[in-house]
């Protein structure tokens, strides 16, 4: 367990709303992800961030902003929400020492009508 | 850029023993990982390849070939429980720390 919390776990919004979804860890891990999962596309990364306050865009960061200004919490912001962005959004974080391994969140789903 | 192939669906008896296969794309690389997602879950880390060679843990075992850009997971000993979706995943040396993952395997293991 890698201590990863994600808010909220399921949320129904509205076309045009602005929404925030928050990553928490408890180890002080330096990289922390935000990806979305769709059937027949698997894991696409949106943003990604190394440190407090740095970020990079990931493969589909269209829409989304995030902020970093802590270690253990990562925002992701929907500026304002659209149908297509109705998806599952998982947070990771990558563990420390290890090249490749990755820990996941729970997941927030998130309903766009 | 950046891709991974891997099939979508694999069917395999309770007992048997499935190879699940991912090639890959990249400019760069540094490793292929695999994950392992329930229904419902969240994506748990199974292994990482970074050289040549099979990587075993449990019934388990995870193999790469760098030169052919070819990697498999390797599940024994099926059990119902390992019904789930595997996913192959990259990291690019040119590109920073982003993780790129396949589609997705979807197994299904029958009694």
């Amino acid at each position: 367990d890698a201590g990863i919390t994600q808010s909220p776990r399921h949320k129904v919004t509205e076309t045009g709303t602005p929404v925030t979804l928050r990553c928490h860890q408890t180890e002080n891990h330096r990289y922390m992800y935000w990806y979305r999962q769709d059937p027949g596309h698997g894991l696409r990364l949106i943003h990604y961030s190394y440190g407090v306050k740095d970020t990079d865009k990931g493969e589909v960061s269209d829409g989304y902003s995030v902020s970093r200004s802590k270690t253990e919490d990562f925002l992701l912001t929907l500026e304002s929400a659209t149908s297509s962005q109705t998806s599952v959004y998982f947070c990771a974080i990558k563990g420390q020492g290890s090249a490749e391994t990755q820990y996941f969140g729970p997941g927030t789903r998130l309903l766009v009508l | 850029g950046q891709s991974l192939e891997q099939p979508s669906e694999v069917t395999a008896v309770e007992g048997a023993i499935v190879q699940i296969n991912c090639t890959y794309q990249t400019s760069g690389f540094y490793g292929l990982s695999w994950y392992q997602q329930h229904d419902g879950g969240a994506p748990t880390f199974l292994s990482y390849n970074a050289l040549d060679g099979l990587e075993e843990t449990g019934r388990f075992s995870s193999f790469l070939s760098r030169s052919d850009s070819y990697g498999y997971l390797l599940l024994q000993e099926l059990q119902m429980k390992d019904s789930a979706s595997y996913f192959c995943a990259v990291r690019d040396r040119t590109g920073g720390f982003k993780t790129i993952f396949g589609a997705g395997t979807r197994l299904f293991v029958k009694a």
